[in-house]
């Protein structure tokens, strides 16, 4: 049974860069089935889908942050990353890695696995 | 971006209800590529309903998803215990993916 967990600072400074790694167990970084997706939810709020990276290194960014995110693999430590730049106290979320898997037969896929997240705040 | 709104906010209910929850999307959702998730605090997310009526492996029968275009519901036939939680709808027909805001059933 495939499971994920987020590592990384409880506590990154403004304008700083946010690091995140997502480990995963029980399954491989490099099916080429899955996307490897980041998602958050900063407090009191819905959660946002970040984006993703395939085993390849293609990446689908959400708009919203695109120009500040980066997302990689590592098959080796069968590992993904998250690397936000600039960071403000609007930031300050859970941050959840997850797997996605298509639907049978087409190009869509959904979320079948999440980590437990961790909580990253942003403040001096 | 597609918008979801769910309601109600907040569903008080006891065990052995039924629970109907709603997610309304700002425009037709291709495919009826929505997924439901149940969320309990300090836990992850776990996948109910997929493809807006398929449940995924392992969820119990009581769960059900249905709707079409820019209407989806969950329905919980009878609540157990274990059920009282948040439920967020999620679109995966168009990038970026969006959530509902939530709908938090409790006792």
């Amino acid at each position: 049974q495939v499971q994920l967990q987020e590592s990384g600072p409880g506590l990154v400074k403004p304008s700083e860069t946010l690091s995140l790694i997502c480990t995963v167990s029980g399954g491989s970084v490099s099916s080429g089935s899955y996307y490897w997706t980041w998602i958050r939810q900063p407090p009191g709020k819905g959660l946002e889908w970040l984006g993703y990276i395939y085993y390849s290194g293609h990446t689908n960014y959400n708009p919203s942050l695109k120009s500040r995110v980066t997302m990689s693999v590592d098959t080796s430590k069968n590992q993904f990353s998250l690397k936000l730049t600039s960071v403000t106290p609007a930031d300050t979320a859970v941050y959840y890695c997850a797997r996605e898997i298509a639907a049978a037969g087409t190009d869509y896929y959904y979320l079948d696995v999440w980590g437990k997240g961790t909580t990253v705040t942003v403040s001096s | 971006e597609i918008v979801l709104t769910q309601s109600p906010g907040t569903l008080s209910l006891s065990p052995g209800e039924r629970a109907t929850l709603s997610c309304r999307a700002s425009q037709s959702v291709t495919g009826n590529y929505l997924a439901w998730y149940q969320h309990k605090l300090g836990q992850a997310p776990r996948l109910l309903i997929y493809g807006a009526s398929s449940r995924a492996t392992g969820i119990p029968a009581r769960f059900s998803g249905g709707g079409s275009g820019t209407d989806f519901t969950l329905t919980i036939s009878r609540l157990e215990p274990e059920d009282f939680a948040v439920y967020y709808c999620q679109q995966y027909a168009s990038s970026p993916k969006t959530f509902g805001q939530g709908t938090k059933v409790e006792i």
